[in-house]
């Protein structure tokens, strides 16, 4: 079964220093993707940044940088100089392609359960 | 440009009414995805189009709900009747091509049923 832990429930951090979100991943395929989202109390799922299974380098995207270990099949999210407006439920989700012969690499994205972040002043 | 356009953001109906939730994808995404979320699942995908055809619909729950996308621009989720246990956020999402490397979620539509 494919499937995405997210161990930490809910982290704490003082801003401006750096916190590490945990992300495992279970899969056999060879072709995947990682996505790191970030959901504000307000609701709106915001997109964070990218990791292909074939990416050679660790994806950065401004503050955020992700931690990719294929071996362990880890993907952790790291935001640095933590900000006050970084509280909120961040969400690690894999592509992964569908079981269905549709003529196409069709994938669908599975979510982990989430990581309640909160950076006190 | 314009995001992932979802509508309504939030809707409060009595069990047993009929429920239509709207999204408009982004314009030249072809894959289009309904999940839900709530606290007891976390976020589920319902259902997902590539070039306006469903492709996987193993995640809706039941038959009375149903989706269509008449066209690239325009997917429906229905409801029919609604229960309490359907009241949880529904986000729209698309992205561009089969592999398409982000994926663009709408604001959501809050949907309690009483």
């Amino acid at each position: 079964a494919q499937k995405i832990t997210q161990t930490q429930p809910g982290m704490f951090v003082q801003e401006k220093e750096a916190v590490t979100l945990d992300c495992t991943y279970d899969t056999s395929d060879q072709s995947y993707g990682l996505f790191w989202y970030k959901q504000p109390s307000s609701g709106e799922m915001i997109f964070l940044i990218y990791q292909g299974s074939y990416d050679e380098q660790n994806a950065t995207e401004g503050r955020y940088s992700l931690n990719f270990q294929k071996a362990r099949k880890s993907a952790n999210l790291v935001i640095s100089a933590s900000q006050l407006g970084d509280s909120a439920m961040y969400f690690c989700a894999m592509r992964e392609p569908l079981p269905i012969n549709s003529g196409g690499s069709n994938y669908k994205l599975t979510f982990g359960k989430g990581t309640l972040l909160t950076v006190n002043p | 440009d314009a995001g992932v356009i979802q509508s309504p953001r939030h809707e409060v109906t009595e069990m047993g009414q009929e429920v239509t939730l709207r999204c408009k994808p982004i314009s030249g995404h072809n894959s289009l995805f309904w999940y839900r979320q709530t606290m007891m699942r976390g976020l589920e995908l319902l259902i997902y189009f590539n070039n306006n055809v469903p492709i996987d619909d193993s995640g809706m729950p039941e038959d009375r709900f149903s989706a269509k996308m008449p066209n690239a621009s325009f997917s429906t989720l229905k409801i029919q009747p609604s229960e309490p246990r359907d009241s949880a956020v529904y986000f729209c999402a698309s992205s561009f091509g089969p592999s398409g490397n982000t994926i663009y979620f709408g604001e959501g539509s809050w949907l309690t049923v009483v």
